[in-house]
């Protein structure tokens, strides 16, 4: 696509269940980031694929989170037992050629609320 | 480990006045550094970056910034600012070792018309 899709775009869940998030990259883009952005604070990284792996997942906070990116294209992003503490904005960004390059492009996030 | 910091929350500028958007970093060997913009409702958007070269690095939208060696900062500038400048601003670091980047914790600039 054009651009970088992610869906939803808002999500509101209770406490305690489970959540999954799409991102959908950039045509072509082998590399893919997951970062989560509370309110007032800058993207924290949470994990990185290239291609079909995870090449760094060292942001994941805990176990409740999970990533996968099974065909090297669209990757979810999976938060089982949903804590407040949770809430945020998580963002996803693709690019062709890594950090080093021009950076990435952001999707335009899922803001996540639980309740 | 690097790091980088932005040590205003919020800029307030008059239209048509020069702005700047303070950033300092904390790298080991040689900083990659970027900038980018957040509007509302929208994702970040890259403005630009320095890799090496010419400490002065032009990016999109007229903005451009000034790598600072010896006082490890590296600012966002525009000569004039226009009211569709308003919007949250980040630095950001290449992580060394790593292919993922640290960003600060943003400044709001707000253009007065």
């Amino acid at each position: 696509g054009a651009g970088v899709s992610q869906t939803p775009s808002n999500k509101v869940t209770e406490k305690g269940k489970y959540v999954e998030l799409r991102c959908d990259p950039i045509s072509g883009h082998t590399a893919l980031y997951w970062y989560r952005q509370s309110l007032g604070q800058g993207p924290e990284f949470l994990i990185y694929f290239q291609g079909t792996g995870a090449a760094d997942d060292s942001g994941l906070p805990n176990d409740r989170f999970f990533a996968v990116r099974p065909e090297g294209s669209v990757s979810t992003l999976k938060i089982q037992r949903t804590e407040r503490g949770d809430s945020a904005v998580y963002l996803c960004a693709s690019s062709f050629d890594g950090a080093r390059g021009y950076g990435y492009t952001f999707g335009s996030g899922t803001r996540l609320t639980v309740v | 480990a690097q790091s980088v910091a932005q040590p205003e929350d919020q800029v307030n500028v008059a239209e048509g006045n020069p702005l700047t958007v303070k950033c300092t970093y904390s790298v080991s060997g040689n900083p990659y550094l970027f900038w980018y913009v957040q509007y509302p409702n929208r994702g970040l958007q890259f403005l630009l970056k320095y890799i090496t070269g010419d400490n002065l690095v032009k990016g999109s939208y007229g903005f451009e910034a000034e790598f600072n060696k010896s006082q490890t900062s590296f600012h966002l500038k525009k000569p004039s600012a226009l009211v569709s400048d308003s919007a949250l601003y980040f630095c950001a670091v290449l992580r060394t070792g790593a292919n993922n980047l640290f960003f600060g914790t943003g400044t709001r600039l707000t253009v007065i018309p």
